[in-house]
């Protein structure tokens, strides 16, 4: 197994450009979420999806925007990057149990302009 | 939300014991206590979890106070690899959402 990949590992945007962070995982699990650490802090819960065709927002989830039409993959998106958005981004996921253990991606590494 | 409360940071001799501790005095009784752990640039990992009793795996021990109000994080004997922050956190009846605070940073000194 691959577990949970993310791309790209590192991007640098402007401010107002949009760009769509890729998260997968190839273990089946049904729930997968999105973190963002900024430095120095624990990391923050920005959205989450209990399945194909599920969402619901986390702590942060202003100007972010998800999907999750299969399993396996769950999107990120940033519609107009803003210089607070310069973050790291971790995807996770994990069977729908809450003892269950979170796999977490290795990240991608986001700076906006 | 049921909160936990770590010490910044700790340090530790390589091959000692790590005791690290855990206060969550808010925890109801169907929380579980998980601990991950972060390696400098990595994503979190899971290192352990339970509920009510003591819990050993290949990385660590768990032990659980018997009230449940604090717990401890076991490392057998530390590695320089072992260096990282590490993360209490209760898995909250009803949610499947991990709730970070900021840990402790725990460094291993050769």
């Amino acid at each position: 197994n691959a577990g949970v990949t993310q791309t790209p590992k590192f991007q640098v945007l402007k401010t107002g450009q949009s760009m769509t962070l890729q998260c997968a995982q190839d273990m089946n699990h049904e729930y997968m979420s999105w973190y963002r650490q900024d430095p120095g802090m624990g990391l923050r819960l920005i959205h989450y999806s209990v399945g194909a065709g599920i969402t619901d927002q986390g702590e942060v989830p202003n100007g972010y925007n998800v999907s999750r039409s299969t399993t396996e993959d769950f999107p990120l998106r940033l519609l107009s990057a803003a210089p607070s958005q310069t973050s790291v981004y971790f995807c996770a996921s994990s069977y729908w149990d809450k003892e269950e253990t979170q796999y977490f991606g290795p990240g991608t590494r986001l700076l906006v302009l | 939300d049921a909160k936990t409360t770590q010490p910044n940071s700790m340090e530790s001799n390589e091959e000692e014991p790590v005791h690290l501790p855990c206060n969550h005095s808010t925890i109801s009784g169907t929380d579980y206590i998980h601990w991950y752990r972060q390696l400098p640039s990595q994503g979190p990992e899971y290192v352990i979890h339970g509920l009510t009793s003591n819990v050993n795996n290949r990385m660590a021990s768990l032990a659980i106070a018997e009230d449940r109000k604090s717990s401890t994080l076991i490392l057998h004997r530390a590695t320089l690899r072992d260096a990282a922050v590490y993360y209490c956190i209760l898995g909250v009846a009803g949610s499947y959402q991990l709730t970070f605070g900021k840990g402790t940073k725990l460094s291993v000194i050769p």
